[in-house]
């Protein structure tokens, strides 16, 4: 089975500043897709940025950048100049490549931004 | 167009009240994905559509029943719910089963 890791629940930023989410995943497989979705008060879950495994190239989506580990199975998310407005509940989260599966989701981390 | 709809945004409901959820795509995806989601946890799915056929039902209690009317719509049946039901509901929807877009969600109070 897969399971997806964030090991922090919580993390703060100052404004303008640079963060880095970290999430590690498990699996058998070598196919899949990476994501990261994050989750403001509205509770509207928006989807930041994907990483196909296939690809080595890390994804990148304007101040949001992935470092993709495949080997170690580490995906973690950076947030450059942060704004207020990207407080939210960050997921992590893992799909075998194919139609209409699973979306595995690690537990979230809570991110808080400092004016 | 990324665009999911899901009505209505908040309902309230008695544990004998019937009542539905609705959820709306018009992104031509096939495949369509009901979750439950508690606060501050990730959401947890219950049912996935593909090709409008029911493909995947995570161990749902009956008083959830979902259909899909047709490729666009997917509606989400609750009848005789408990308090612990009581949740934010989201729709989704995905071409290739890839990424998944999801809608704004149904909060759900059962008094």
């Amino acid at each position: 089975a897969q399971t997806v890791t964030q090991s922090q629940p919580e993390m703060s930023v100052q404004e303008a500043e640079t963060v880095t989410l970290s999430c590690t995943y498990d699996t058998s497989e070598s196919d899949y897709y990476l994501f990261w979705y994050k989750q403001p008060p509205s509770r509207q879950m928006i989807l930041v940025i994907r990483q196909e495994a296939y690809k080595q190239q890390n994804a990148t989506e304007n101040r949001f950048s992935v470092n993709f580990q495949k080997a170690a199975k580490s995906f973690s998310l950076k947030i450059s100049d942060s704004q207020l407005g990207d407080a939210a509940m960050y997921f992590c989260a893992y799909i075998l490549v194919g139609s209409a599966r699973q979306l595995t989701f690690g537990s979230g981390t809570q991110l808080t931004v400092l004016p | 167009d990324t665009e999911v709809t899901q009505t209505p945004k908040h309902l309230v409901m008695g544990m004998t009240n019937k009542k539905s959820l609705k959820c709306e795509q018009h992104m031509g995806h096939r495949a369509m994905y009901w979750y439950k989601q508690k606060a501050k946890k990730p959401p947890e799915l219950m049912f996935v559509y593909s090709y409008e056929k029911l493909s995947i039902n995570e161990s749902v209690p009956s008083r959830f029943s979902p259909e899909c009317p047709n490729s666009s719509l997917l509606n989400l049946h609750l009848h005789a719910l408990q308090p612990e039901d009581s949740a934010l509901y989201l729709c989704a929807s995905s071409l290739t089963g890839s990424e998944q877009y999801f809608g704004p969600g149904t909060r759900l109070t059962v008094t």
